[in-house]
């Protein structure tokens, strides 16, 4: 059983370009979070999305979109990217319902360093 | 306002010795609290979970304690290994479905 995965591990962009990354959900979880860790702080919650709709949403500019597929998987989009936004983008998957309520598994993480 | 705190922030310890972390939550309606493993660079892993009835619960040489009534958990480490250096991140669940509230996490560095 796959837990879950993310792509790419590792990436390197200059200001102003755009970057998508990409997540798969554990097998039976059918809803996706997104989180950026900057370097030596926890995860910061940036959205969540379920049937294919953003549900909730952290402080973050209109910059990060994202987009959830009939089949669970999810992508971020960072537009107009700027040096702040170096970080670990984790993707987390949880099922909207079903026992155990709370069960949140997150892949390895997509590092991104923007020049 | 719906918060965890953890602490210490960091921490280093000797092999062979014991720590215990420290985590503080204000979420409510509370559902479950999770800790979990993150070394350098990767993915948080799952190290328990803990609902609102359950006062105690280990994974090997980790023990986790919750105490609802004051809201508060704790992170028990025995005889630490040099592999248990890594941040520890305390996350609660609010009892309406999938809202999580990150602490910031304590860094553990366990020197030979």
């Amino acid at each position: 059983d796959a837990g879950v995965t993310q792509s790419p591990t590792h990436l390197i962009k200059t200001r102003g370009q755009q970057v998508t990354l990409r997540c798969s959900p554990k097998s039976g979880h059918d809803t996706v979070s997104w989180y950026q860790q900057a370097l030596g702080q926890g995860p910061q919650f940036i959205f969540q999305y379920y049937e294919e709709e953003e549900r909730q949403r952290g402080n973050f500019p209109d910059r990060f979109s994202g987009h959830q597929f009939p089949n669970y998987s999810s992508e971020l989009n960072v537009n107009a990217l700027l040096l702040g936004d170096s970080a670990l983008y984790l993707c987390a998957s949880s099922p909207q319902r079903g026992s155990p309520a709370g069960e949140l598994f997150f892949g390895e993480g997509s590092r991104l360093t923007v020049l | 306002k719906n918060q965890v705190e953890q602490s210490p922030q960091s921490l280093i310890i000797l092999e062979g010795k014991n720590c215990t972390l420290q985590c503080n939550y204000t979420v409510s309606p509370f559902s479950n609290l999770r800790w979990y493993k993150q070394d350098t660079g990767r993915g948080p892993v799952s190290l328990t979970i803990m609902t609102f009835s359950e006062n105690t619960k280990s994974n090997g040489r980790y023990t986790a304690t919750l105490d609802a009534d004051t809201k508060q958990s704790s992170l028990h480490i025995t005889a630490s290994q040099l592999s248990d250096s890594a941040s520890y991140i305390c996350v609660v669940s609010r009892d309406t479905g999938n809202q999580f509230y990150f602490g910031t996490g304590t860094s553990l560095t366990v020197i030979p």
